[in-house]
């Protein structure tokens, strides 16, 4: 089975920082890699889809990249409303796999 | 709107077996792969189970391999997930996501809608 590692688990931010989190495969998984959003109390949201497209309706201060296995997820100005946990999921293979997900907090 | 809800959880006993529905509108369903993922009290996501547009493709988790079964039923617009034998590590949150994008299979998936849920507690 494919694992994803994320980093960090969580982190403490200002309004309007930027913010990165990185999601590592243990295999190539070329850029079959999606980013969710979960509030508390909420179903996850999709953010991105193929590392680095946006989802309808999702803020432009989302985006993500990279390829193989290294991946990243970035909101360039983070806001209140981004308080959530953020994860990673790969479709290259089945089993399909999660990241142990990001906490994000307003520091 | 596109629109999935479950339904079918509850409290039941170690061993003892559970049938989740999903049930899908404003949507072609019989077009689009769908998902089961879990969530544990206070941890991560955990894919369950999918099955293709068609039927022609099923996966599972490693964790529920031989006890759990999806299945749909294009004609009720509906997707379910058998659950058997089941384990106190079993009890979780069971969500129901349908595919972004129309006749994938279940290893293209991405999870573009999701419902709210219904929870299933395994305990004595």
């Amino acid at each position: 089975d494919i694992q994803l590692t994320q980093s960090p688990s969580s982190l403490s931010a200002s309004v309007g920082d930027r913010v990165t989190i990185t999601c590592q495969a243990t295999q190539d998984i070329r850029e079959y890699l999606n980013w969710y959003q979960q509030k508390p109390g909420q179903a996850p949201r999709l953010l991105l889809y193929d590392a680095s497209n946006l989802q309808a309706g999702v803020p432009s201060r989302f985006s993500g990249g990279g390829s193989g296995t290294d991946f990243t997820f970035i909101i360039s100005s983070l806001q209140p409303e981004d308080i959530a946990t953020y994860y990673c999921q790969q479709y290259d293979n089945v089993p399909l796999t999660f990241g142990g997900g990001t906490k994000v907090e307003i520091k | 709107d596109v629109q999935v809800v479950e339904s079918g959880g509850g409290l039941v006993q170690p061993g003892r077996s559970l049938r989740l529905s999903c049930a899908a509108s404003g949507f072609i369903f019989n077009d689009y792969a769908m998902h089961w993922v879990r969530q544990a009290p206070g941890k991560g996501l955990e894919w369950v189970s999918g099955i293709s547009w068609n039927s022609d493709s099923v996966g599972y988790a490693d964790s529920v391999k031989g006890r759990f079964t999806v299945s749909r039923d294009n004609a009720k617009n509906s997707m379910y997930l058998q659950m058997n034998s089941l384990r106190g590590d079993d009890t979780a949150l069971y969500f129901c996501a349908r595919d972004l994008t129309a006749y994938n299979s279940v290893r293209g998936a991405t999870l573009a809608y999701w419902g709210q849920g219904t929870q299933v507690t395994v305990s004595s």
